[in-house]
This record gives structure tokens, sequence and C-alpha cells, in this order.
């Protein structure tokens, strides 16, 4: 039974690029989460996602959006990338019923 | 806004020793707390959990304890050995507009040989 997934493992971008992070949550998961973790700090919320809708976004600017799709999986878009987007991009699945959350490998960011 | 907050920040122990991590959270709604730890370059893996219907939770070497009256919980881990040395993130699971989980800034445990 295969755990979270995400794509790319790791990505090189620069300044003012944009960016589509992928994620697909456990079989059976509708909720996606997606974190930020910058070196040295703990994850950050971005992005609640369930059933397709946006259940919730943290204080992220607009640079940064995402979607889900009808299969549950997820992306993750950031326009006009900045040195400070340099980060681990988690993606948490979820089933909603116990609050448990199941994180992905992530996607090392690094803008130059 | 939610809050958590996780001390100490680094802890270097002997192998064989006991370690403890604090953890205080703002919201008083929230009803969930994991705590993940962080090996370098890896995912955060949940390790162990609390419900605010529990005061205490204990699995094998690691035990977590919760109070609600005073918005604390922790983590202990007993008996350590250097494969537990790795970065551990307390949370608390915040619900309301969003479910999402607000961590702590994590701590760096060191366990020596």
């Amino acid at each position: 039974d295969a755990g979270v997934t995400q794509s790319p493992t790791h990505l090189i971008k620069t300044r003012g690029q944009h960016v589509t992070l992928r994620c697909s949550p456990i079989s059976g998961h509708k909720s996606v989460s997606w974190y930020q973790q910058v070196l040295g700090q703990g994850p950050q919320f971005i992005f609640q996602y369930y059933e397709k809708e946006e259940r919730g976004r943290g204080n992220f600017p607009d640079r940064f959006s995402a979607r889900q799709f009808p299969n549950y999986s997820s992306e993750l878009n950031v326009n006009a990338l900045l040195l400070g987007d340099s980060a681990l991009y988690l993606c948490a699945s979820s089933n909603r019923v116990n609050n448990e959350q199941f994180f992905g490998p992530g996607t090392r960011l690094t803008v130059l | 806004g939610e809050n958590v907050e996780q001390h100490p920040s680094t802890l270097s122990v002997q192998e064989g020793d006991s370690a403890v991590i604090k953890c205080t959270y703002s919201d008083s709604a929230s009803n969930y707390f994991p705590w993940y730890k962080q090996e370098l370059g890896k995912r955060p893996q949940l390790i162990i959990d609390i419900r605010s219907n529990v005061g205490e939770k204990k699995d094998q070497r690691i035990a977590v304890t919760l109070n609600k009256t005073a918005k604390h919980f922790s983590l202990h881990i007993t008996e350590t050995q250097p494969e537990d040395s790795a970065v551990y993130f307390c949370a608390a699971f915040v619900q309301g507009g969003s479910e999402k989980l607000v961590f702590g800034k994590g701590m760096k445990l060191t366990v020596n040989p």
C-alpha cells in the first residue's frame, strides 16, 4: 500500500520563474494539505484541500496557489519565485476521521 | 493567532539517558497533538500522538503527556539510543476555517554513544 508520493524530488529554479509541485495522497484519503518547511524551522501550513475545494489557506501571498483533482491528487503552484521560497515543500494526506496527517517525502526547491 | 512553543531547541544526552521535550499551545480548541521525528533530509514521521480526552499515552520507550488546563504537552524518551538522534517536532491540530497542524520550531536531539 503506497504512502504519500510527491514529485519532483528536487528542483532548481531562478528568481521570477514559476514552479508546479505534485502530490498523490494515500489511497482513500480525500484531504491534502501543503506545508512549507524552511531550513531549521517547523513546517508552515499553506493550503488544505478536501473534495477538490480549498478549505483553508495559511499566511502566504497570492503567488501561491493550489488545486485538487478528481482523483484527490494535488498541485501546488508558485509564481514569480523569490529566493525566500527556497524550502522543502511537504504534502500531507488525511482521511479526516482521526486528524492524523501523513507526510510525503517532500520536494526540495532551491531558488537561485 | 495559533501558536506552538517548543523547548529546548537542542538537547544532547548520553546513550541510555532520558530526554524530555516540552510544548505549549495557544488555541484552547485544539484536541489532537502529534509528535513527529525528522531525520536529516527526510520527511517528518509520526511517532506518537495524544488526544484531548487522554492525559497520558505510552508506546515502548516513548510517552506523551497532556495538560489541557495549562495547555502543555510533553514527549518523554527513555533509554535513548543513537538512532533516536533527529529533530523532533510537536504540533497542535487546529480546526475552524481550516484544518491544519501548527508546529513548534523543533528540537534537535543528539544521543552520544
